[in-house]
């Protein structure tokens, strides 16, 4: 079974600050989709790296596909209280199958 | 697009009743969709494939006589947690994809209490 490691698992920040999450692997996924959840909720897809190196951006938000397709990392620019929420990043296995490998979470809370 | 509509949202249920959580796509056709469970504070644990018109695929340690899986139709896909207890409690959630591995569409999760 493929695993994601997480980093960090809590953070807490000011408005306005910088913060990156990693997430990293010894396996090769055929894709790394990045959620964020709110209480209560289903998690919401914010973005899928598919490519190698590859790089999305949304805005505040930079999403990164290392080259090896092992890991990948989310780096958001002057956070706002409004990114408050789990940040989950999640690979597809491939090789066929469609399910997904979840890494643990960071609960990020950005105070005014 | 790509809507999945979860129900109930929240369920309170005697200890030893079955509970029935549906999960559907809307606007889409989903022939394999996901349950998952995820406690407090913590990640998602996958409990099983659904797969349509098949039996569904139960991760290891999920017991599958406990949580019923059916996926009769290309939209619907429902578990049941049969003879609950309160260790049953928890956050389930469903998912399903327009395109294989692309990006999953969750539902917005049932919170099961048993009590």
């Amino acid at each position: 079974t493929q695993l994601l490691e997480q980093s960090p698992q809590f953070l807490s920040i000011q408005e306005g600050e910088n913060l990156t999450v990693y997430c990293n692997s010894s396996s090769v996924f055929s894709s790394l989709q990045w959620y964020r959840q709110e209480p209560g909720e289903g998690p919401v897809l914010l973005v899928t790296v598919v490519t190698g190196g590859e790089v999305k951006k949304l805005k505040r938000l930079t999403f990164q596909f290392g080259d090896a397709r092992k890991d990948s990392s989310l780096h958001i620019t002057a956070a706002q209280p409004g990114d408050t929420g789990l940040y989950l990043c999640a690979g597809a296995e491939g090789r066929g199958s469609e399910k997904l490998v979840f890494g643990k979470g960071t609960k990020l809370t950005v105070n005014p | 697009g790509a809507v999945v509509s979860q129900h109930p949202s929240r369920v309170i249920c005697k200890s030893g009743t079955s509970v029935k959580i549906e999960c559907r796509s809307l606007d889409f056709q989903a022939t394999t969709m996901f349950w998952y469970r995820q406690f407090p504070k913590q990640s998602l644990m996958l409990m099983a494939t659904s797969n349509e018109g098949s039996k569904a695929t139960y991760e290891q340690g999920v017991e599958k006589d406990k949580f019923l899986i059916n996926h009769a139709s290309l939209t619907l896909s429902t578990l049941t947690v049969t003879s609950a207890h309160p260790e049953d409690s928890s956050f389930y959630i469903c998912s399903a994809t327009r395109v294989r591995g692309y990006g999953y569409t969750f539902g917005s999760g049932t919170r099961l209490t048993v009590v």
